[in-house]
């Protein structure tokens, strides 16, 4: 089963608006929560990333959220741009010794200038 | 440059027939990694390899096998036993340490004929 859900399985929004992405965990071992970006037939590159010590990160116009009571993240996409059209992955993974990442199902960002 | 190789980048594959992915990386990543990604389902672990020699199933391993004889290279062979094997392949390494960074290929786009 899916370790990590996301939601919404796509979004349109205008330019300049913002995007914003959910996730959702079970398994309280993961302790790293990093965001993919992935262009059509390209592979995925990191976008962003988190540790649950902290409650929010922001690098440009790119910011995650993080609950951990709740066990949600969510990336949010500022001023969002044409250029953001893309598909992105929220991931999880327990760290230490172990380095695989469980992957949401991903989220169609269109934005339409 | 540094990066990961996957090649070829199409592949077209008969029914019955075993076909082998190739994934090299020059990022002296002990950790290497095969995902299939299919429309609306995220990237899906196939198998994962943390050092030369050893690898380990991941979710769905099943018509799939792999090796790791050099640390550069990882390649996944698709057997006659993958009964739906069209999809795209992702190849990822991911450095050791507190961040699970994992870069990927490019991917291989496998079409079953």
């Amino acid at each position: 089963q899916q370790q990590v859900k996301q939601s919404p399985q796509s979004l349109i929004v205008q330019k300049g608006g913002i995007s914003i992405i959910n996730c959702a965990y079970e398994n309280t071992a993961f302790d790293y929560f990093p965001w993919y970006q992935q262009f059509p037939g390209k592979g995925p590159a990191l976008l962003i990333a988190i540790r649950p010590d902290v409650s929010e990160k922001k690098e440009g116009r790119f910011t995650i959220s993080f609950n951990k009571s709740a066990k949600q993240f969510s990336l949010h996409i500022m001023d969002s741009q044409p250029g953001d059209s893309a598909t992105y992955f929220c991931a999880a993974s327990k760290g230490s010794n172990d380095y695989k990442l469980s992957f949401g199902a991903g989220t169609t960002v269109t934005v339409r200038a | 440059d540094g990066g990961i190789t996957q090649s070829p980048k199409y592949l077209f594959r008969k029914e019955g027939q075993n076909v082998t992915l190739s994934c090299e990386q020059n990022l002296n990543h002990d950790a290497m990694y095969w995902y299939r990604q299919d429309p609306g389902q995220g990237l899906r672990l196939i198998y994962y390899s943390q050092i030369v020699n050893d690898f380990q199933k991941g979710d769905i391993a099943e018509g799939y096998s792999v090796s790791r004889e050099k640390k550069e290279s990882f390649p996944l062979t698709v057997t006659s036993a993958q009964k739906n094997p069209t999809a795209f392949y992702l190849c990822a390494s991911v450095q050791r340490g507190p961040n699970t960074e994992a870069f990927f290929g490019q991917g291989t786009r496998l079409t079953v004929v």
